[in-house]
């Protein structure tokens, strides 16, 4: 079944660390999205990439970084976290053949930096 | 630029009412308009769209939503509200007309429907 996966679901950790969070997509989208959500509150767009090789940065600045070497794998670093990096990250996917380009989400990944 | 604005931070509607969630837009050219819904620690899931054509867009769980050009709205809307549909909506545009290719999503409206 084709569907887009976030690894850890929950992830608590020190400040300092690295961590990375995981994004996967088998419905074989070319574009991938990061967001950066509150709880309850809004997302705000932090990466975006439209194929292999392509990321840019979105709208809400934001210290972590992306990589997008295969197509159906689109991972976020964070090299040092801090508790203001505290927030729920949601991972989306995309087809620009569809013409519209409906979004389609993963679960997301609830970050809790101490 | 393009934007979005959900004027309620929350509706409350009593079970098998009607229920409305409002969305206006602002977008350079045509409109791809969509809602999102999220339950609690969840992603984002994707209701309906509108593209083109017939003003109202049918979608998943009874929703359905109206288009209105000359008012720049997208209304979500459902005749009878269920308790399992209080849940954070989302509604999101894109223009077909210019450069920007992702989408923008509005700050979201918390339905709360009352047994």
């Amino acid at each position: 079944e084709a569907d887009i996966y976030q690894t850890p679901r929950y992830l608590v950790i020190g400040t300092g660390k690295k961590i990375t969070l995981e994004c996967s997509q088998t419905m074989g989208h070319d574009k991938m999205y990061w967001y950066q959500q509150d709880p309850g509150m809004e997302l705000h767009l932090i990466h975006y990439s439209y194929g292999v090789n392509s990321t840019e940065k979105g709208d809400l600045s934001s210290e972590s970084t992306v990589s997008r070497i295969r197509t159906e794998h689109f991972p976020l670093t964070l090299e040092s976290a801090r508790p203001s990096h505290t927030s729920q990250y949601l991972c989306a996917s995309s087809d620009s053949g569809t013409g519209e380009e409906t979004q389609y989400f993963g679960p997301g990944t609830r970050l809790l930096v101490l | 630029a393009q934007s979005v604005a959900q004027p309620e931070d929350q509706v409350n509607v009593a079970e098998g009412n009607p229920l409305t969630v409002k969305c206006t837009y602002s977008v350079s050219g045509n409109p791809y308009l969509f809602w999102y819904v999220q339950y609690p620690n969840r992603g984002l899931q994707f209701l309906l769209k509108y593209i083109t054509g017939d003003n109202l867009v049918k979608g998943s769980y009874g929703f359905e939503a109206e288009f209105n050009k000359s008012q720049t709205s997208f209304h979500l809307k459902k005749p009878s509200a269920l308790v399992s549909d209080s849940a954070l909506y989302f509604c999101a545009v894109r223009s077909l007309d210019t450069g920007r290719r992702a989408l923008t999503f509005g700050s979201g409206t918390r339905l709360q429907v009352q047994p």
